[in-house]
């Protein structure tokens, strides 16, 4: 089937502009995450979905970063003011219902702020 | 907090060599999970091999295999007969049950096989 999808795969954009991340999860796959993968590190949790409430928002950096679910399927994360440091590569991923399942994770939003 | 370690950052074998990852972890918790997902240079990360705290029994999967121990807080992972396909930035990352599942990874080992 599907794998998670991410869109754009590549966004560059000013700094001070406001971007949209999408991600579309495995269909049936009910926990959402973003990660962020800075170049030559492990990605780092942002913010993670159980059905359509934001679970945990404890890793976005700070309130410039947001990022919605609204019906409880395709997540959007929303960066305002963006900032040259913002630059990373986004991952989405989605697991399914029950016990901690393996997160499958889509290709990745790579975004550089210039 | 939780914290995991991959001390090796690049290795570099040469084709059928045996090859092992280190992987240490830090946890508070008595239940949680350990993962290893392989990143290739397309980058998309792939699911190799998820244990529970409870469940030290090694695993073997064709040339892959795994050696987890609590006493060292280890979940190493061996490629046996290494190929050039092997070659790719390896992450060991763990997520505690309590703790909304999310995963907490390593800084990931580069793996270069030589042919």
């Amino acid at each position: 089937g599907a794998g998670v999808s991410q869109t754009p795969s590549n966004k560059v954009t000013e700094k001070g502009k406001y971007v949209e991340l999408r991600c579309d999860p495995i269909s049936g796959h009910t926990a959402l995450y973003w990660y962020r993968q800075s170049l030559g590190q492990g990605p780092e949790f942002l913010i993670y979905f159980q059905g359509t409430g934001a679970a945990d928002d404890s890793g976005l950096p700070n309130d410039r970063f947001f990022a919605v679910r609204p019906e409880g399927s395709v997540s959007t994360l929303k960066i305002q003011r963006t900032e040259r440091g913002d630059s990373a590569v986004y991952l989405c991923a989605s697991s399914p219902p029950g016990e901690p399942y393996e997160q499958y994770f889509g290709p990745g939003t790579r975004l550089t702020v210039t | 907090a939780q914290k995991v370690t991959q001390a090796q950052t690049e290795i570099s074998v040469v084709e059928k060599e045996d090859v092992t990852l280190d992987c240490v972890y830090e946890t508070r918790d008595t239940t949680y999970y350990l993962f290893w997902y392989k990143q290739p240079p397309s980058g998309e990360l792939v699911f190799l091999i998820r244990r529970n705290s409870f469940d030290e029994q090694n695993e073997i999967s064709g040339r892959y295999s795994w050696n987890f121990q609590k006493s060292t807080s280890s979940f190493n992972f061996t490629i046996t007969a290494s190929q050039v396909v092997d070659s790719a930035v390896y992450f060991c990352a763990l997520s505690e049950v309590y703790a909304g599942n999310m995963l907490t990874f390593g800084g990931g080992t580069r793996l270069m096989v030589k042919p």
